[in-house]
């Protein structure tokens, strides 16, 4: 357990469903982040919310849509999704006032279908 | 842009067998160097923390080191719990939330 925590672990979701994946972490971290994981391509950067503020929206399709609620809970909503968006979405969190890395979730593995 | 380019892209090793993996890299202003390492179906784990050139961390049977263009990640004597896939990020002073650029990973085996 990283202190990162992201649910559902595993989704199974045709093309015209409305799913939500879930992350929260009590770190006391200030920044938040999705990313894409698709095999064999770099982690790709998809939102990054700062102090609950949506600071970097990477060229994400809009059936895409993040939220910060506060600075513990970060969610991506999913709807009307295609085949080639099936891949591990990571959530990671990290404190703006020190230099550092970032501290991941374990992902949830989506296949859309 | 950032970029950070890894290699090998698989690199297979017997047990006792050391080697190195390379992360060659361009930023404007490096704030620092990550490597991470991510096991099937996890999320990538934290390992070092480079900040500037000639720079070196140590943990175990790997050890991280830091020029200006690369940094490499040195394993000695691998065992087969360091099979994995390694992945190298960096980070740009230039933007206020300190945003990660990943290379594609360097997926390591170590055979018995």
């Amino acid at each position: 357990e990283t202190g990162v925590t992201q649910t559902p672990r595993h989704l199974v979701m045709g093309m015209t469903n409305k799913k939500s994946l879930k992350c929260e972490q009590h770190l006391g971290h200030n920044a938040m982040y999705w990313y894409k994981q698709s095999a064999k391509k770099p982690l790709e950067l998809m939102f990054v919310y700062s102090l609950e503020e949506r600071v970097e929206n990477n060229s994400v399709p809009s059936r895409f849509s993040p939220e910060c609620p506060n600075s513990s809970h970060l969610f991506l909503h999913l709807h009307t999704l295609q085949p080639e968006d099936s891949a591990l979405y990571l959530c990671a969190s990290s404190r703006l006032d020190r230099a550092g890395g970032y501290t991941f979730g374990s992902g949830t593995r989506l296949t859309v279908v | 842009e950032d970029q950070v380019t890894q290699s090998p892209e698989a690199l297979r090793l017997q047990e006792g067998e050391s080697s190195s993996l390379n992360c060659s890299y361009t930023v404007s202003g490096l704030r620092g160097l990550f490597w991470y390492r991510q096991d099937p179906g996890k999320g990538p784990e934290f390992l070092f923390t480079l900040y500037s050139a000639g720079e070196e961390k140590e943990k175990e049977r790997l050890k991280a080191t830091l020029t200006k263009k690369e940094s490499f990640l040195h394993i000695t004597a691998p065992k087969p719990e360091d099979s994995a896939t390694y992945l190298c990020a960096v980070q740009e002073g230039g933007t206020s939330y300190g945003k990660l650029t990943f290379g594609q990973g360097t997926i390591l085996t170590v055979h018995p």
